[in-house]
């Protein structure tokens, strides 16, 4: 099945720096590549996405970019905020001939420093 | 519109004990999902059905059971509950429209469980 790795675990950035999320995923099938953003005892929440037909989609100051030959994607938050501080979740998806079968990775935990 | 509700909202249960895990959507989606999540290892899929009347198993399926009761209800069973059990469960549910099966999931707001 597939395998999707994360890194860094932690991150900690100064406001208005910029922060980068790497993924890695092992099925060259997974076509479609969604974050989602988790704030402390809340449900994981869509931030942005990125199907395998594009290799880079940005929505303000958020970003993805996607290489499928060598299967990795980041997340990219440019400036970034205080209200950013959450746990990021990158995923990606292999068709099963009906429904989303998401696989995420472990997370990584961005903080935010004033 | 109240998108993913899941009931309840918190379950503390003892080794053995069994209950169900309940999730309804309100947006006519066709695919809901069940996942768990544990500290440092994300959320991984248990049981998906992809349209009304199918159940698969997903990633980490042995200790449930699920039920499509119908278009907007999708149920999560733990017949003999494991302190392995105790996670945050999430339920989740995409419209999969005809050819693009990739399209966002929502999720519920979860329930914690806790298994003694």
């Amino acid at each position: 099945g597939e395998n999707v790795e994360q890194h860094p675990s932690t991150l900690s950035v100064q406001e208005g720096d910029s922060a980068v999320i790497k993924c890695t995923y092992s099925d060259s099938a997974s076509n479609y590549f969604p974050w989602y953003k988790q704030e402390l005892g809340k449900r994981p929440q869509l931030i942005i996405d990125i199907r395998s037909n594009v290799g880079e989609k940005k929505d303000q100051r958020i970003a993805v970019t996607l290489n499928k030959t060598a299967k990795h994607f980041s997340l990219h938050i440019t400036e970034t905020q205080p209200e950013d501080s959450a746990v990021y979740f990158c995923a990606a998806s292999i068709e099963s001939g009906g429904g989303n079968k998401l696989t995420f990775g472990t997370g990584t935990q961005l903080k935010v420093e004033l | 519109n109240a998108g993913v509700t899941q009931t309840p909202k918190f379950q503390v249960l003892k080794t053995g004990q069994s209950m169900t895990l309940q999730c309804a959507q309100d947006m006519n989606h066709n695919s809901m999902y069940w996942y768990r999540q544990d500290p440092g290892m994300g959320l991984r899929l248990i049981y998906y059905s992809a349209s009304e009347g199918t159940t698969d198993k997903g990633e980490v399926p042995n200790g449930y059971n699920v039920s499509r009761l119908n278009k907007r209800e999708f149920s999560l069973r733990l017949e003999s509950a494991a302190p392995s059990q105790t996670s945050v469960y999430f339920c989740a549910s995409s419209e999969v429209r005809l050819g693009r099966a990739t399209d966002t999931q929502y999720f519920g707001p979860g329930t914690r469980l806790t298994v003694l």
